[in-house]
């Protein structure tokens, strides 16, 4: 987990505004994801990237967006379309086909009043 | 959505006991992937299994697929206080997603 970060670790928002959650790899993987987690839901996946400037929705893709301009940067918006935004936003990398593994970034936590 | 079940949700036990979690699948599993994530930290990855009845240990945890790759289990030996956290089973689906179960939480008294 040591190459991704998250930032920033606790993010506040008001309701109606879009936030954008940074996720920035080194460890030059291939693909990366981002979930969420709600307690007692596990981890559920919004969007994944497999290659650069490609991205595919997951289950829960509606009120986010995503970016994949750079191989190392992945970051996320929370759009106001979101209807339950406060949540632990998790991002992960992992290597390209044949390595199942995935890396964790560390977390954002984000919290709409 | 998440199509593998796992058991129980929550599980507190007393150090030393031992411990074990499951992780059931309706369909056949071509692998399965065991997580830890400790209260407030991030998912760490433990081990993959790939193989019908493969049994790993780590120190005072065993893994083990199912014959039928259809379940897995977790345990844990003689638990320790640094064992708490949440355990996550997860496989790998096409399109390169993991897919995960809701997890155990595994709470130690001392």
């Amino acid at each position: 987990d040591g190459g991704i970060t998250q930032s920033p670790k606790y993010l506040f928002r008001k309701e109606g505004q879009n936030v954008t959650l940074s996720c920035e790899q080194n460890l030059n993987h291939d693909a990366m994801y981002w979930y969420r987690q709600d307690p007692g839901q596990g981890l559920r996946l919004i969007y994944y990237s497999q290659i650069v400037n490609d991205f595919q929705k997951g289950d829960i893709a509606e009120g986010y967006s995503v970016s994949r301009e750079k191989k190392e940067s992945f970051p996320l918006t929370v759009t106001s379309a979101q209807k339950n935004p406060t949540a632990f936003y998790l991002c992960a990398s992992k290597p390209g086909q044949g390595y199942n593994e995935q890396f964790f970034g560390p977390g954002t936590r984000l919290t709409v009043l | 959505g998440q199509q593998v079940m796992q058991i129980p949700q929550y599980q507190h036990v007393q150090e030393g006991e031992d411990f074990t979690t499951y992780c059931n699948s309706s369909t056949t599993l071509s692998n399965i992937q065991w997580y830890k994530q400790r209260p407030g930290g991030h998912p760490v990855f433990l081990i993959q299994l790939v193989k019908s009845g493969e049994v790993k240990k780590q120190k005072r945890l065993t893994f083990q697929f199912g014959e039928a790759k259809k379940n897995s289990s977790l345990h844990i030996t003689a638990t320790q206080t640094t064992d708490v956290g949440t355990y996550f089973c997860a496989y790998m689906e096409y399109g390169n997603k993991l897919v995960f179960g809701a997890g155990t939480i595994l709470r130690v008294k001392s």
